[in-house]
């Protein structure tokens, strides 16, 4: 089976930096992926890691750790916009569908 | 580019009806998802279209849950009897080359009464 944990709250200022963790068990891995969603809307696509690193897209970073089944979505600079929820994902072992984790709630305040 | 559409956009019914969810996928997406969310607790996966073809329904909560995708397009999911505990947000996903990169409709708010 799969699983995913994620802190379930996290807070913090404008302007400041945010990590939300993601640690998983599955029993393939093709990669690690991250959605946001915001109050009453669709869940959109932010980045994907299939390989160890770091992944840099604007003020939004992922990085994974293969060995150690972990990543994070780092969030740099701030933004009141960025309140909302963060899943990460995975690939199940038959590559066809995705496991969500239960989501971090990021709370951003003036 | 029109994105992920999905009909009705909130549907209130009595437990015991039929209700029947559409999504209309991003034009040429191949692969068509069916999601669940439930009481703000994590997405789940319900099923997976490859074209007209159900590649993976293992997230199918029971057999009152009917997916289709007829001619490869649009897909349906139909809910026969309705139980309270099918109350939540249903998403449709499309992607194409991608299977990580996969674009969310609207989402149709089910509330079972």
């Amino acid at each position: 089976g799969q699983s995913l944990e994620q802190p379930s709250e996290v807070t913090a200022v404008e302007g400041a930096i945010v990590q939300i963790n993601c640690t998983y068990q599955t029993s393939g891995f093709y990669g690690l992926s991250w959605y946001q969603q915001h109050d009453g809307g669709a869940p959109t696509f932010l980045s994907y890691n299939a390989l160890d690193g770091l992944e840099e897209t604007g003020r939004f970073s992922s990085f994974l750790s293969r060995s150690d089944s972990y990543g994070y979505l780092l969030l740099q600079e701030l933004q009141m916009k960025d309140s909302a929820s963060y899943f990460c994902a995975v690939r199940d072992n038959y590559g066809q569908n995705f496991v969500f984790g239960p989501g971090t709630r990021l709370s951003v305040l003036p | 580019e029109a994105g992920v559409t999905q009909f009705p956009s909130h549907s209130v019914i009595e437990k015991g009806q039929t209700v029947t969810l559409r999504c209309d996928p991003i034009s040429g997406h191949d692969n068509l998802y069916w999601y669940r969310r439930v009481m703000g607790k994590e997405i789940k996966f319900l099923l997976h279209f490859v074209k007209e073809s159900k590649q993976d329904e293992s997230g199918m909560p029971n057999n009152r849950f009917l997916a289709e995708r007829t001619g490869g397009t649009y897909s349906t999911l139909k809910v026969q009897p309705a139980e309270l505990e099918d109350s939540g947000v249903y998403f449709c996903a499309s992607s194409q080359d991608s299977l990580e990169t996969q674009y969310f409709g609207p989402g149709t708010r089910l509330l079972v009464l």
